[in-house]
């Protein structure tokens, strides 16, 4: 299996208030993804990016801000959570052969 | 309308049987295809590419269709463990999209013993 490790696994807050999740790698993959997977939806992108500090939006990136300092590392901050972003997170890898990666999920809960 | 389109099911099938998927894709520049599988509450994986001249990989067979679109997986000789959402996946290579892949909401599969 892919080295990509999420945290936390679970979380739950309250509205309005800031959320990070994290992401991270050991296969030094070029290209990083933030999905949110809701039921009737599928899997829908957030924000991706490219390489370190290189990222770009999604298709659903409003309310989502990412940052990429480090290879290894893809945060998600959610500025002001709200109970729409109640959601499944799944971060995913890929080294540009297209086949990408995913790590074990987050589950957010916003009250 | 959405870049890939696939019936949700779900499809409840006994042991031993065999079952097909579809799926269809609306950006005909899209370059590469994949079937991932999702088991209940686990992230998706990779269950294999897809080619246009078809492949089988045991009891697996994904064929593409680029005139139609159409992309199908075929699981003959159903084990209970193959119980789970199976998405098909496209990848749109060039311009702004950066190779992203755009996934089917899946096909959802029980078998039963």
């Amino acid at each position: 299996d892919a080295g990509i490790t999420q945290s936390p696994r679970h979380k739950v807050t309250e509205t309005g208030t800031p959320v990070t999740l994290r992401c991270h790698q050991t296969e030094n993959h070029r290209y990083m993804y933030w999905y949110r997977q809701d039921p009737g939806h599928g899997l829908r992108l957030i924000h991706y990016s490219y390489g370190v500090k290189d990222t770009d939006k999604g298709e659903v990136s409003d309310g989502y801000s990412v940052s990429r300092s480090k290879t290894e590392d893809f945060l998600l901050t959610l500025e002001s959570a709200t109970s729409s972003q109640t959601s499944v997170y799944f971060c995913a890898i890929s080294d540009g052969l297209n086949e990408q990666f995913f790590g074990p999920g987050t589950r957010l809960t916003v009250l | 309308r959405k870049e890939v389109e696939q019936d949700p099911g779900p499809f409840n099938v006994p042991e031993g049987a065999t079952v097909a998927f579809n799926c269809t894709y609306s950006n005909s520049a899209s370059q590469s295809f994949f079937w991932y599988r999702q088991d209940c509450r686990k992230e998706p994986k990779l269950l294999m590419s897809v080619y246009s001249s078809g492949n089988e990989d045991g009891r697996f067979t994904a064929q593409l269709n680029r005139a139609s679109q159409y992309i199908s997986l075929l699981i003959r000789d159903s084990k209970l463990s193959d119980s789970a959402t199976y998405l098909c996946v496209v990848n749109v290579e060039g311009g702004s999209t950066l190779g992203r892949l755009y996934f089917g909401r899946g096909t959802q599969l029980t078998v039963w013993p």
